[in-house]
């Protein structure tokens, strides 16, 4: 079965250290999005690309975080630099119409900034 | 703006014990409802959903039905199993499916 890929699993790094975080969507999935999720809260959505154009990134945080899909395939998602409250689940979800409801979900990678 | 509330935890349960985890929602319009099931160190899967009001969703013996006069989308499963022990999370997508919200998940653990 299909799966959205992410990498890496762990990440711990130190503020103010650049991070970069990787998904490779469904094959076939034109719409990928990237969410934050807090622990002990619900995912937000940060970006959301078509294709190879953002979409959405009300929520991108623009000033130390950015996304970006070259090839319309995969994905990296990068924050620098990065700061304490930064530490989170990020999940890459993927889905073939464009439509959130629809999505499926990588396994996520866990951040930790010290 | 569209909101999910669904019950706080962590809610540890017996094997074979009923389960209820409540959500109830806030939206414009006519909002898609889902629950998403969280297992230990996986990404989020969808475990039901239901896209207009009196729709019953299940899977895997868990249901939930849009109830439209009481905001509700409440998520039931009549004999809890202990590999149903995860994170469960009730969302709301808008009527366009342009926005989605998570509540911000319920811990379930059912013990042996």
């Amino acid at each position: 079965e299909a799966e959205v890929a992410q990498s890496p699993r762990y990440k711990i790094t130190e503020k103010s250290q650049a991070v970069a975080f990787w998904c490779d969507p469904i094959s076939g999935h034109a719409t990928l999005y990237w969410y934050r999720q807090i622990l002990g809260q619900g995912p937000e959505l940060l970006v959301q690309f078509q294709d190879e154009s953002v979409v959405d990134d009300s929520q991108l945080p623009k000033d130390r975080f950015s996304a970006e899909r070259l090839k319309g395939v995969d994905s990296t998602l990068k924050i620098q630099p990065a700061e304490l409250g930064d530490s989170a689940m990020y999940l890459c979800a993927s889905s073939p119409s464009g439509s959130l409801m629809e999505q499926f979900f990588g396994p996520g990678t866990r951040l930790t900034v010290l | 703006g569209d909101s999910v509330t669904q019950m706080e935890g962590p809610v540890t349960l017996s094997e074979e014990a009923f389960l209820t985890i409540n959500c109830t929602y806030t939206a414009t319009g006519y909002p898609s409802l889902f629950w998403y099931v969280q297992y230990p160190g996986e990404g989020l899967q969808l475990l039901l959903k239901a896209t207009k009001a009196d729709d019953k969703g299940s899977n895997k013996g868990f249901e939930a039905t849009y109830r439209k006069e009481t905001t509700s989308f409440h998520l039931e499963k009549g004999s809890v199993q202990v590999s149903d022990s995860a994170v469960y999370f009730c969302a709301l997508s808008d009527n366009n499916g342009n926005q989605f919200y998570f509540g911000t998940g319920t811990s379930l653990t059912v013990i042996p």
